[in-house]
């Protein structure tokens, strides 16, 4: 059974860093993309990026600038960093699992979300 | 602003059948996929693709699409589909994945 364990601070300062680990158990992370996703409190879900185990990525334009995502084969492993966060940046975030096509593609797996806070 | 427009809300009698739609010009290319999602929970994957449901996901899920309008059917809806439901696609361009706002079914 394939799970995906997140890990990271709830808590971050503005201005500051925020750094969150997706642990991938059952599965290897060589063999598929792994993205990020966000939901702030009470509103919709919202892309951050996603990336193949080989180093191709691609990111929400309008994120960019702030996100570094990563990937560690040796420990099957998804990382994110959201640089300069402010309040608005406060929400779930979940590390999830992108299969598909040229034509398709489809979020099979979700991790449990961390929410993360900005405040000082 | 989504480029994927779903109704905010939705209601269907118990039992009956409802369809929640995701209106798009990316849809014309690209399928759209949908989650469900409850309270407190991450979403989990109802239907992607053509008509494709994951194991486990109970048949009276389904999906469809016409022009610019993909939609999602539940035919019987029972209390415990009562919940958050998002569609989920690619962008005019096909370079980025982007979100519904979401649909909030009420089952009455």
């Amino acid at each position: 059974q394939v799970q995906l364990q997140q890990s990271g601070p709830g808590l971050v300062r503005p201005s500051e860093t925020l750094s969150l680990t997706c642990t991938v158990s059952g599965a290897s992370i060589s063999n598929d993309y792994w993205s990020w996703i966000r939901q702030p409190p009470g509103k919709g879900l919202e892309w951050i990026a996603y990336m193949y185990y080989s180093g191709s990525t691609n990111y929400n334009p309008s994120l960019r600038s702030r996100v570094t995502i990563s990937v560690d084969p040796s420990n099957d492993q998804l990382s994110l960093k959201l640089s300069s966060v402010t309040a608005a940046d406060t929400a779930v975030y979940y590390c999830a699992r992108l299969l598909g096509t040229a034509m398709m593609d489809y979020f099979d797996l979700w991790g449990h979300g961390t929410l993360v806070t900005v405040s000082s | 602003s989504f480029e994927l427009t779903q109704d905010p809300a939705v209601s269907v009698a118990l039992a009956q059948t409802v369809r929640i739609t995701c209106q798009g010009d990316s849809l014309r290319t690209y399928y759209a996929s949908w989650y469900q999602q409850k309270p407190g929970q991450a979403p989990i994957l109802v239907i992607y693709g053509k008509n494709k449901r994951p194991s486990g996901i109970p048949d009276r899920f389904s999906g469809s699409t016409s022009g610019n309008t993909a939609s999602l059917t539940i035919t019987g809806a029972q209390a415990e589909d009562e919940a958050d439901y998002y569609c989920h696609s690619r962008d005019n361009s096909g370079n980025h994945v982007i979100f519904g706002g979401g649909t909030k079914l009420t089952v009455l």
